[in-house]
């Protein structure tokens, strides 16, 4: 079965510093999307970054950007001059290949702004 | 409509109380997915509709809980004889099936019981 650990329950950064939020995952499929989705106290869950693991390029929307290492199953992302609306928890995920399966959550990171 | 829409947003139920949740994906969407998040955790599966079929189920937590979607669009979770460990937030999503195209959460529905 395939498990996503994400370590660090809660993180800090000054606003405009850089943060990295840490995931590691477990699989024995090849072929698997990665995730990385943000749900502020709305509840919505906002997905901020994907990852095909076929694809070795990170990929990378604006402030946030990942860090894929296939082989060591690791997936952290970064996110550069945090600003005080990336203040949310923040989920590491991933998903079969096969179409439409099921997501598979962390436990999460809270990540905090200060001003 | 633009989103998923999940109603009611919150609900508080005496234990033993039977409780539905309704899931109202976006026009179109062939695919939905039911998930439970209890507090400070990450979500978990419940079940996957592809239109009116309940593809799988194995993430149900016991036979209290049950799923349909009999037209393929508009779901319904619903929770019988409720206890306190149902108490988490049920999150709804919907696909459209395409390959790589993503899920789209709605805001969830808050499950209280008392």
């Amino acid at each position: 079965a395939q498990t996503v650990t994400q370590s660090q329950p809660e993180m800090s950064v000054q606003e405009a510093e850089t943060v990295t939020l840490s995931c590691t995952y477990d699989t024995s499929e090849s072929d698997y999307y990665l995730f990385w989705y943000k749900q502020p106290p709305s509840r919505q869950m906002i997905l901020v970054i994907r990852q095909e693991a076929y694809k070795q390029q990170n990929a990378t929307e604006n402030r946030f950007s990942v860090n894929f290492q296939k082989a060591a199953k690791s997936f952290s992302l970064k996110i550069s001059d945090s600003q005080l609306g990336d203040a949310a928890m923040y989920f590491c995920a991933y998903r079969s290949g096969e179409r439409d399966d099921k997501i598979i959550f962390g436990k999460g990171t809270r990540l905090h702004i200060l001003p | 409509g633009a989103g998923v829409s999940q109603s009611p947003r919150y609900k508080v139920a005496k234990r033993g109380q039977d409780v539905a949740l309704r899931c109202d994906p976006i026009s179109g969407h062939v695919s939905l997915f039911w998930y439970q998040q209890a507090l400070g955790q990450g979500p978990e599966f419940l079940t996957y509709f592809q239109n009116e079929a309940q593809l799988d189920k194995s993430g149900l937590p016991s036979d209290r809980f049950f799923a349909e979607r009999p037209e393929g669009s508009v779901s319904t979770l619903k929770i019988q004889r409720t206890q306190q460990e149902d108490s988490a937030v049920y999150l709804c999503a919907s696909s459209s099936r395409v390959d790589d195209q993503p899920q789209h959460f709605g805001d969830g529905t808050r499950l209280s019981i008392l």
